[in-house]
């Protein structure tokens, strides 16, 4: 079945450590996103990218980076400069015209 | 700068009674699409029901409709016939029809909604 896969569910990071999260997809969708979750907070967007090797900037990028070296796939690194990473991170795929996005089933990233 | 504003943080519903989540948004742009998304305990997004800002009929997906009101910029869902499976959080969203926005959604802040027995 196609869909977006995330890993891992469950991440800890140490303070000073960059940690990386996963998002693959088999949908064929061009466009993909990153988007945090924080209780009453909503879902901001991280980073965004429409093609491969290339990808965009979203509201709250800082400590953050990303890569799309290929369709199917859209890591996360989240740096040591992002200030309070403990948060749900939400990978998504949308095709390259209409509609709404295709979500993954999330990370949560806690510091310890 | 486009928003989604949900005014309810928390609602309650009895079973297979009818609720109203609310969601109202703020933009200059005519052509866009507003989606409503579910959220359950499992953290998994799915989408319930989506919306063209061009057409005037409001979309239904079975149990699930909406009330979209374009001159007022609300656009509501209603739940009928509620079932135990419906609680969940509820996110409204709002994604510009212009190629320049990237099609990026923006999300309002929830409204969890719990449904009793």
């Amino acid at each position: 079945d196609g869909g977006i896969t995330q890993s891992p569910k469950y991440l800890f990071r140490k303070e000073g450590q960059n940690v990386t999260l996963s998002c693959e997809q088999n949908l064929n969708h061009d466009a993909m996103y990153w988007y945090r979750q924080d209780p009453g907070q909503g879902l901001r967007l991280i980073y965004y990218s429409q093609i491969v090797n290339d990808f965009q900037k979203g509201d709250i990028a800082e400590g953050y980076s990303v890569s799309r070296e290929k369709k199917e796939s859209f890591p996360l690194t989240v740096t040591s400069a992002q200030k309070n990473p403990t948060a749900f991170y939400l990978c998504a795929s949308m095709p390259g015209s209409l509609y709404g996005y295709t979500f993954g089933s999330g990370t949560r990233l806690t510091v310890v | 700068a486009q928003t989604v504003t949900q005014s309810q943080p928390e609602m309650s519903v009895q079973e297979a009674e009818t609720v109203t989540l609310s969601c109202t948004y703020d933009t200059s742009e005519s052509d866009y699409y507003l989606f409503w998304y579910k959220q359950p305990p499992s953290r998994q997004m799915i989408l319930v029901i989506r919306q063209e800002a061009y057409k005037q009929q409001n979309a239904t997906e079975n149990r699930f409709s909406v009330n979209f009101q374009k001159a007022a910029k609300s656009f509501s869902l209603k739940i009928s016939d509620s079932q135990l499976g419906d609680a969940a959080m509820y996110f409204c969203a709002y994604r510009s029809y212009n190629r320049g926005s990237q099609g990026n959604l923006i999300f309002g802040k929830g409204t969890k909604l719990s449904v009793k027995p």
